[in-house]
């Protein structure tokens, strides 16, 4: 019944290692994106898919890298994590074309915790 | 510097009472307009948006909004507050020709008094 589902909802791991999150949404939309929330709420994007293509890359170390299997999927891969990668990270997903008419729907959000 | 800008970190207001957040933007053309609620451990949820027409929009939850051109204003509302509208709010903009991209305010942390 969940429209964006995030997993996992907690991820705590050592300086250094490689990651994932995935997330999947069944609403039927074209596109998604990644969020990344810091400790201050502060929310900025990051990434986002249409139809498996890239069309938003916001200033983000290379070390991560989103992959769309397909559309209804959006996976982020975080290499050789850093003490500043700690946050929540936000998956979500709109319908393409106007942003007026196709407001974004949220995961409820991975915690990233770096010892 | 185009931004969305939320003046208030946290409110406090009485269960009951009225409310009002703030948010003002500064674009060179009216941005599309959102506010989004977060309650605890969640994601967000989207309380309502404005993109033209009627400057009153209502939204989810018994909130609205007001869009003021003259004061790059989207000021978000409730007469009357419930406990469990503590929650932080955030107001969002997609930027004239910003395509789907959401820029957020820093959020207003809302705590609400028995």
């Amino acid at each position: 019944d969940t429209a964006v589902s995030q997993t996992p909802k907690y991820l705590v791991t050592q300086m250094g290692n490689d990651k994932s999150i995935k997330c999947e949404q069944n609403l039927g939309h074209d596109t998604m994106y990644w969020y990344k929330q810091d400790s201050k709420k502060f929310l900025k994007i990051m990434f986002s898919y249409n139809n498996k293509e890239l069309i938003i890359n916001e200033t983000v170390p290379n070390r991560f890298s989103p992959k769309s299997p397909d559309k209804a999927h959006l996976n982020l891969h975080i290499n050789s994590l850093e003490l500043g990668d700690s946050a929540v990270y936000f998956c979500a997903s709109s319908q393409a074309g106007d942003p007026r008419g196709q407001p974004q729907h949220f995961g409820d959000g991975t915690r990233l915790s770096i010892l | 510097a185009q931004s969305v800008t939320q003046p208030d970190i946290h409110i406090t207001v009485s269960e009951g009472a009225s409310l009002e957040l703030r948010c003002n933007y500064s674009y060179g053309a009216t941005p599309y307009l959102f506010w989004y609620v977060q309650s605890p451990g969640q994601g967000l949820q989207l309380l309502l948006k404005y993109f033209s027409g009627d400057t009153l929009v209502q939204g989810i939850k018994g909130f609205e909004a007001e869009f003021k051109r003259s004061q790059s204003s989207f000021n978000l509302r409730k007469p009357s507050v419930h406990w469990s509208d503590a929650a932080e709010y955030f107001c969002a903009v997609v930027p004239p020709g910003g395509g789907n991209k959401l820029t957020f305010g820093t959020g207003t942390q809302l705590k609400v008094e028995l």
